[in-house]
């Protein structure tokens, strides 16, 4: 199994242009989400769905779009992308809600 | 105030000696509790769940207090290969994973 796997790991964009973090799992997990982490701030969940076809918001949505077509699939899109969405990003799935999540490997983005 | 907090660090301790970190968290209904480890540019990994009896691991021990709204993580024996950054996450039924800013910690010879 190869787990969640993220790509690209390594992006640089220009304010304004937009982009799709692709993250897949191999798992059959439900649950999958995407965070972000900033330097003490922790990780911060962006999206998350139950499930193929459900999606919700978590705690920083804000110019970040997200949909589940599969249940293997969970792309981020960034729509117009802002300096203040540098960071680095992390997919991750479980079995279900509350259980122990899985990370990817995790995308590294500036936005210049 | 944050869902959840951990001092920061860094802690520096030498081989051999035992550390331990302490996590609050504000949400009383929080029943489920996990600490993860993550490495410098690396992703977080899951270290081991926290029980409500506590819960021992080899060298790492986890405890749970329900009535002060803590975890704490107790290393034994520090490895120079546990030099990472510690994260405790919290969750109450039906919600999401809520993390910590984590606690570094160094290892040295």
């Amino acid at each position: 199994n190869a787990g969640v796997t993220q790509t690209p790991k390594f992006q640089v964009l220009k304010t304004g242009q937009s982009m799709t973090l692709q993250c897949a799992q191999d798992m059959n997990h439900e649950y999958m989400s995407w965070y972000r982490q900033d330097p003490g701030m922790g990780l911060r969940l962006i999206h998350y769905s139950v499930g193929a076809g459900i999606t919700d918001q978590g705690e920083v949505p804000n110019g970040y779009n997200v949909s589940r077509s599969t249940t293997e699939d969970f792309p981020l899109r960034l729509l117009s992308a802002a300096p203040s969405q540098t960071s680095v990003y992390f997919c991750a799935s479980s079995h279900q809600h509350q259980n122990e999540q899985f990370f990817g490997p995790g995308t590294r983005l500036t936005v210049l | 105030r944050k869902e959840v907090e951990q001092d920061p660090g860094p802690f520096n301790v030498p081989e051999g000696a035992t550390v331990a970190f302490n996590c609050t968290y504000s949400n009383s209904a929080s029943q489920s509790f996990f600490w993860y480890r993550q490495d410098c540019r690396k992703e977080p990994k899951l270290l081991m769940s926290v029980y409500s009896s506590g819960n021992e691991d080899g060298r790492f021990t986890a405890q749970l207090n329900r009535a002060s709204q803590y975890i704490s993580l107790l290393i034994r024996d520090s490895k120079l290969s546990d030099s990472a950054t510690y994260l405790c996450v919290a969750l109450g039924y039906g919600q999401n994973f809520v993390f910590g800013p984590g606690t570094r910690l160094s290892v040295l010879p």
